[in-house]
């Protein structure tokens, strides 16, 4: 069975400092892997996705991630953090199975950013 | 513009009284499926659909039902809702195909009393 375990229910950084959101999976065959974002009272937006081409995926806002099958990882980080990244961050999984569009999440990160 | 829409965004009922959150998307997407989102467990699946007329449970289905009649519609019922099922619903829809982009609705508060 699929699962994600995302290290850190809250991260908080400074405005302009590094960001990196951890993200480790466990899955039976090749995944494909997602990060989603949620703003404050909104749904949930796709941040990037891996989906077995190039290993480092850049996703909107400036966020990036890069895909280490040998540390099961997927980890989220951005050079820079501005204060409207401020939000909650969850990673999640997909089984590369045909029809299989279940997606199972981490427990999320929500990431604060201090001026 | 591809939307997945759902109503109401924010109810509070009370114990046992049946209610309804609909769902519709836009994209002519075969699978549709509802999570919900509760804190310090992300967001787990309910029920989904890979088109019409087939649907299965996903995770946590007790106390729910579905019905997919229209491609474009899949509404989430409470038959009596419980106040363990006060929680943030979110319904998504995609291409059957695996891999392809899910996409959320805005989600829909409910509270139950």
């Amino acid at each position: 069975a699929q699962s994600v375990t995302q290290l850190g229910s809250h991260v908080s950084v400074s405005e302009g400092a590094l960001v990196l959101l951890r993200c480790n999976y466990s899955s039976s065959v090749p995944p494909y892997l997602f990060w989603y974002v949620q703003y404050p009272n909104q749904g949930l937006q796709l941040l990037l996705k891996y989906t077995s081409a190039a290993t480092l995926v850049k996703g909107i806002n400036g966020f990036e991630a890069e895909f280490k099958k040998s540390e099961t990882s997927f980890h989220l980080t951005k050079p820079s953090a501005h204060m409207s990244d401020a939000a909650e961050y969850f990673c999640a999984v997909l089984p590369s199975l045909q029809g299989a569009q279940k997606l199972v999440f981490g427990q999320g990160t929500r990431l604060t950013i201090n001026p | 513009e591809a939307q997945v829409t759902q109503n109401p965004r924010y109810l509070i009922t009370v114990t046992g009284k049946k209610l309804t959150v609909t769902c519709s998307q836009n994209m002519n997407h075969e699978y549709m499926s509802w999570y919900r989102q509760d804190p310090g467990l992300g967001l787990r699946q309910i029920y989904y659909s890979m088109n019409v007329e087939v649907t299965d449970k996903g995770d946590v289905p007790e106390g729910y039902k579905v019905s997919r009649k229209e491609k474009r519609n899949f509404p989430l019922i409470l038959e009596s809702p419980s106040p363990n099922q006060t929680s943030l619903y979110f319904c998504a829809s995609s291409r059957a195909a695996s891999g392809n982009t899910i996409y959320f609705g805005e989600g829909s508060w409910l509270t139950v009393v």
